[in-house]
């Protein structure tokens, strides 16, 4: 199955810098790479999302880079907010299974 | 449109007790999912659902039992809880289209087992 590995776990980051969460992952079959923010008490939410036919994705503040052959992907958040303080989690589609595997999540801080 | 809904939000078993917790959609999803979330481990597929009638097992299934007697809900059971089962528990939903697979999250159930 799916195997995928994130890092940092923890990131701590001024308002107004820049954030970077990286991820590997396993099972070159895979070909779906989504990424999913939580807030306190809430479940994850579908951020952004990237298909292995496409080596970057941006919306507005995020953006994701996909390396296929290296097999790790990246998210970008600029400028960033204190709202954007949250965990973040990467998955990997198991094509198996067709279900997600999540890597083990990044708690982001901006610091005002 | 509730989207995912769990129940109950937070329950207390004592070691042996047996629990069912619910999970109901209303997008017409194919697919759904349950997960548990510990710290430091993201979130584990503990079992799925490809459509009414069909489940399958995650990465995590042992203690667990699932049931999709109708499309819309996804039913994860406890037959006789420990202490190791403490832990935040999620329900997703999905469609796919194509390579995708995009889920929407329940809020969660909060588990403790003493």
């Amino acid at each position: 199955g799916e195997n995928v590995e994130q890092h940092p776990s923890t990131l701590s980051v001024q308002e107004g810098d820049s954030a970077v969460i990286k991820c590997t992952y396993s099972d070159s079959a895979s070909n779906y790479f989504p990424w999913y923010k939580q807030e306190l008490g809430k479940g994850p939410q579908l951020i952004i999302d990237i298909r292995s036919n496409v080596g970057e994705k941006k919306d507005q503040r995020i953006a994701v880079t996909l390396n296929k052959t290296a097999k790790h992907f990246s998210l970008h958040i600029t400028e960033t907010q204190p709202e954007d303080s949250a965990v973040y989690f990467c998955a990997a589609m198991d094509t198996g299974r067709r279900a997600l595997t999540f890597g083990s999540g990044t708690r982001l801080q901006v610091q005002p | 449109n509730a989207g995912v809904t769990q129940t109950p939000k937070f329950r207390v078993l004592k070691t042996g007790q047996s629990m069912t917790l619910l999970c109901a959609q209303d997008m017409n999803h194919e697919y759904m999912y349950w997960y548990r979330q510990d710290p430091g481990m993201g979130l584990r597929l503990i079992h799925y659902s490809v459509g009414e009638g069909t489940t399958a097992k995650g990465e995590v299934p042992d203690g667990y039992n699932v049931s999709r007697l109708k499309k819309q809900n996804f039913l994860l059971g406890l037959e006789s809880a420990a202490p190791s089962q403490t832990s935040v528990y999620f329900c997703a939903s999905s469609y796919s289209q194509g390579s995708m697979n995009i889920q929407y999250f329940g809020a969660g159930t909060r588990l403790s087992v003493l």
